[in-house]
């Protein structure tokens, strides 16, 4: 069964600064790769998403994440936070059709 | 609203009885999922419809647990005999085939006391 590691459970930063966040999964084989973002109080919302091409992804919100194949990692960046970028972050992988989620990571934005 | 709706919101049950969540997915959305989260963990896969086909269940789906979609639309998920571990969030997603983006609902948290 495939798993996903995300590297930190609870980030703390300042408005401005830059955002990584670490996603690590143990699947060999062709995946499809997402990260999943939900603000306190609302959904899972799809914030960005990889299936081929180039291994660099933009998503929304100024969200970027790169796919590196020989590492099995998917990063999450965004060079300048706000405020509102507090929110729990899942990094999810799926071969076919469902999806294995992370642990998830807290991101405490302090303005 | 036009996202996956979910119902009830949050539901408290005594140990022992049984509950019923609806999930009103996407409505040109064929494929429908059913995870379960609890508290620190992503959400984890439970079980899967194409169309009104229950195709796959994980075995975190003890036979207390069904689910169904009829006429490919809406679907409930039934949890029976409930006991506490059984407090989670329970999610309902969608999508289509073609695309594989999954779209979430907002939960039914389910508290058994």
């Amino acid at each position: 069964a495939q798993s996903v590691s995300q590297h930190n459970h609870h980030v703390i930063l300042s408005e401005a600064a830059s955002l990584e966040l670490g996603c690590n999964y143990s699947y060999g084989g062709t995946v499809n790769l997402f990260w999943y973002v939900q603000y306190p109080g609302q959904h899972l919302q799809l914030l960005l998403k990889y299936f081929s091409g180039d291994p660099l992804v933009k998503g929304i919100k100024g969200f970027e994440a790169e796919f590196i194949k020989s590492k099995f990692s998917f990063n999450l960046r965004k060079p300048s936070v706000q405020w509102s970028d507090t929110a729990e972050y899942f990094c999810a992988v799926s071969y076919d059709y469902k999806l294995s989620f992370g642990a998830g990571t807290t991101v405490t934005v302090r303005a | 609203d036009t996202g996956v709706s979910q119902d009830p919101r949050h539901k408290i049950t005594k140990r022992g009885q049984n509950v019923t969540f609806r999930c009103d997915p996407i409505s040109e959305h064929n494929r429908l999922y059913w995870y379960r989260q609890t508290l620190g963990q992503g959400p984890e896969f439970l079980t899967y419809f194409q169309n009104e086909a229950q195709l796959e269940k994980s075995r975190l789906l003890s036979d207390r647990f069904s689910a169904e979609r009829p006429k490919g639309s809406f679907s409930t998920l039934e949890i029976q005999r409930t006991e506490q571990g059984d407090s989670a969030m329970y999610l309902c997603a969608s999508s289509l085939v073609e695309t594989r983006e999954a779209f979430f609902g907002q939960g039914t948290r389910l508290t058994v006391v």
